[in-house]
């Protein structure tokens, strides 16, 4: 059973640049959530995704969008990038309580 | 408000135990989890509790809720260098997870 699956692993772009970063939930989940991760931070949460909706949303700008598939997988976007992006981003999924999470995309924003 | 806070650094033996604590401010959180991230990794998770209960134990691993206080911690025993790692507690928000910002421990032989 593949757990949840991230793709690329790393990444780099240039200013003002646009980005889509994938994730495939691990088997059985319908749930997505997105966290950017900074240098020597905790992960910080963008959104939730459910039944192809946006669920929930912390504390991003608009640049960052999101879209959930009907088989369960989901995309991350950014527009606009800025250097600030540059972090780790982890998808999770979940189908109650506990979330799983893979292994991350790491974005360079140069 | 939400905040999760969590001492940055620990440092113990090899074999000896470890502790990891946690304090959290959203008191109507219903579960609170610890993660584990390696280097260059994604997180792990290690276990969770559920937040009517004190204590859960699993192998190594000891939880403590202290819900008055709002304090969790952690106890590895036996810690071995494979437990060098930084411990991330995480309590659940409204369908959101809400991270510390890391523990990181040290394992020393």
């Amino acid at each position: 059973d593949a757990g949840v699956t991230q793709s690329p692993t790393h990444l780099i772009k240039t200013r003002g640049q646009q980005v889509t970063l994938r994730c495939s939930p691990k088997s059985g989940h319908d749930t997505v959530s997105w966290y950017q991760q900074a240098l020597g931070q905790g992960p910080q949460f963008i959104f939730q995704y459910y039944e192809e909706e946006e669920r929930q949303r912390g504390n991003f700008p608009d640049r960052f969008s999101g879209h959930q598939f009907p088989n369960y997988s989901s995309e991350l976007n950014v527009n606009a990038l800025l250097l600030g992006d540059s972090a780790l981003y982890l998808c999770a999924s979940s189908s109650r309580d506990t979330q799983y999470f893979g292994a991350g995309t790491r974005l360079s924003v140069l | 408000g939400e905040d999760v806070e969590q001492s940055l650094f620990l440092s113990v033996r090899e074999g000896d135990s470890s502790v990891i604590n946690c304090t959290y401010t959203d008191s109507s959180s219903t579960y609170l989890y610890w993660y584990k991230q390696e280097p260059g990794a994604g997180l792990q998770l290690l276990t969770y509790i559920f937040s009517n209960m004190d204590m859960k134990q699993d192998q190594r691993l000891t939880v403590l809720l202290n819900k008055k206080d709002k304090h969790l911690s952690l106890r590895i025993a036996d810690t071995q260098t494979g437990d060098s790692a930084i411990y991330f507690c995480a309590e659940r928000g409204t369908d959101k997870l809400i991270f510390g910002t890391g523990t990181r421990l040290q394992v020393f032989p």
